[in-house]
C-alpha cells in the first residue's frame, strides 16, 4: 500500500547482520508487522511490535520503531541462507484490523 | 495444529468464466480476511468477516466480487466474469479475534486468467 514504504532490494553476506527499513504515514497505527515471504509460499508472521514500545527482540530478529519519525526497522543478526525471501512491513491504520502492506523488500543473501 | 489452508493452489481459467477459492482458516479463529497480492506487490486487503458476517468488504474491487462465510468457519471467494485484471494471489487469513490479533495465512491461490 502507499501508506507504507520500503527499500526494494537488499543483499547481504552470509554472516552478517541485515537491517530492512519501513517508513509509514498512520501515526495512529497500533501494531506494526513484519511478514517473511518465500517463493510460491504464504506470508509467515515474523513477528510483531506495539506502537508504545521503542523495541522488542526475539532471537535473532531485534525490531526498532521510531515513532516520532514513523520509521520502523527490522535487523535480523547472523543472516542464514534461509533467510533469503520478501520481508513485509504493515500497519493496521487507526488501530483496525485491515493490514496494510508495503510493496515488500527482497533480502538475497549471498556466501 | 493446522494453519490455514487454501485451495485450490492453482487456477488458469478463462476470461469471462466464474470462479470460486475456498478458505480453511485455524480452527476456533473467529476472525478470516481475503487479500489480493498482484506480482511484485504487497498483499491488498479485500474482505473482513467476523464470525458469518462480512464486518468490512470495502475492499472489494466491484460487484464482481462475493465471499460469503455461512458457518463461521470455511470462507468461499466467488468471482463473477473474469478478466484478465483478476489475475493475481489470492490469499486468506485467519484471527483469533479481529482488532489486535496477529493475523496468520494460507499458501495463497494462483489465479490466471486467459
Amino acid at each position: 500500500g502507499e501508506d507504507v514504504e520500503q527499500s526494494l532490494f537488499l543483499s547481504v553476506r552470509e554472516g552478517d547482520s541485515s537491517v530492512i527499513n519501513c517508513t509509514y504515514t498512520d501515526s495512529s497505527s497500533t501494531y506494526l508487522y513484519w511478514y517473511k515471504q518465500e517463493p510460491g509460499a504464504g506470508l509467515q508472521l515474523l513477528t510483531y511490535i506495539f506502537s508504545n514500545m521503542d523495541m522488542k527482540q526475539d532471537q535473532r530478529l531485534t525490531v526498532l520503531l521510531n515513532k516520532k519519525d514513523k520509521h520502523l526497522s527490522l535487523r535480523i543478526a547472523d543472516t542464514q541462507t534461509g533467510d533469503s525471501a520478501i520481508y513485509f512491513c504493515a500497519e493496521t491504520p487507526r488501530g483496525d484490523y485491515k493490514l496494510s502492506f508495503g510493496a515488500g523488500t527482497t533480502v538475497t543473501v549471498r556466501a | 495444529g493446522a494453519g490455514v489452508s487454501q485451495t485450490p493452489s492453482n487456477k488458469v481459467t478463462e476470461k469471462g468464466k466464474y470462479v470460486e477459492l475456498r478458505c480453511d482458516p485455524i480452527s476456533g479463529h473467529t476472525a478470516l480476511y481475503w487479500y489480493r497480492q498482484s506480482l511484485g506487490q504487497g498483499p491488498e486487503f479485500l474482505i473482513y468477516f467476523q464470525g458469518t458476517g462480512a464486518a468490512d468488504d470495502s475492499g472489494l474491487p466491484n460487484d464482481r466480487f462475493f465471499a460469503v462465510r455461512p458457518e463461521g468457519s470455511v470462507s468461499t471467494l466467488k468471482i463473477q466474469r473474469t478478466e484478465r485484471g483478476d489475475s493475481a494471489v489470492y490469499l486468506c487469513a485467519s484471527s483469533l479475534q479481529g482488532q489486535g490479533h496477529e493475523q496468520y495465512f494460507g499458501p495463497g491461490t494462483r489465479l490466471t486468467v486467459t
